[in-house]
């Protein structure tokens, strides 16, 4: 079965500090993965995803995602965070049988000035 | 604005009241889904429909009714409904339910819903 994990319930960085995010997954096949994230009291929104081609993927808002087949892992990175970055992410992989995404538990990014 | 609007945003309702969510999509998509979102859990996929069809329901009690009239508009009826439903209710669409084009979903904002 298709599923993605995020180790981590909360990750702590001061603002200027590189961030990262862990996601890892489980798939058959190549995998179709996103990251989405979530401000308070609102809906997700799409940062990037990985389809095919470079390993290294950019998104929205200076965020880029790093796809390691070998590790099975697509982490989320920014080399300097904000604190207008503090917020809830989540990691989605596509189920390769009926298409629909599939959603790791979220992972809160609290950066502090 | 995503595409996807979400009506009310905060919704206060009593055990015995009937009410219902709206999620309204001008993207073109035909495929559409409500997530439940409580407070620090992971998002559960409740249903999802393909073309005004129902093609998921995922274990979810009968006091929560979908309906799709069209392509465009979901909705989710709520009768009877039990303190532990308060939640934040999440709709999403994509341009086909199997999503070839890898599209991926695009989220309303919620209804923040509370149970007393």
């Amino acid at each position: 079965a298709q599923s993605v994990a995020q180790p981590e319930d909360q990750v702590n960085v001061a603002e200027g500090n590189p961030l990262t995010v862990k996601c890892t997954y489980s798939v058959s096949g190549n995998p179709y993965l996103f990251w989405y994230v979530q401000y308070p009291n609102r809906g997700l929104q799409f940062l990037l995803k990985y389809i095919t081609g470079d390993n290294l993927v950019k998104g929205s808002y200076g965020f880029e995602a790093e796809f390691n087949k070998s590790q099975t892992s697509f982490h989320l990175k920014k080399p300097s965070a904000l604190v207008s970055d503090s917020a809830l992410y989540f990691c989605a992989v596509r189920d390769m049988r009926g298409g629909k995404l599939i959603f790791g538990q979220g992972t809160e990014l609290s950066v502090k000035p | 604005e995503t595409g996807v609007t979400q009506t009310p945003r905060h919704l206060v309702m009593g055990m015995t009241n009937k009410k219902s969510l709206k999620c309204e999509q001008h993207l073109g998509h035909n495929a559409m889904y409500w997530y439940k979102q409580s407070a620090k859990k992971p998002l559960e996929l409740m249903f999802v429909y393909s073309l005004e069809e129902r093609v998921e329901n995922n274990s979810v009690p009968s006091r929560f009714s979908p309906e799709c009239p069209n392509s465009s508009h979901l909705f989710l009826h709520l009768h009877t409904l039990q303190p532990e439903d308060s939640a934040l209710y999440l709709c999403a669409s994509s341009p086909s339910y199997l999503d070839r084009s890898n599209y991926g979903y695009t989220f309303g904002s919620g209804t923040r819903l509370t149970v007393v």
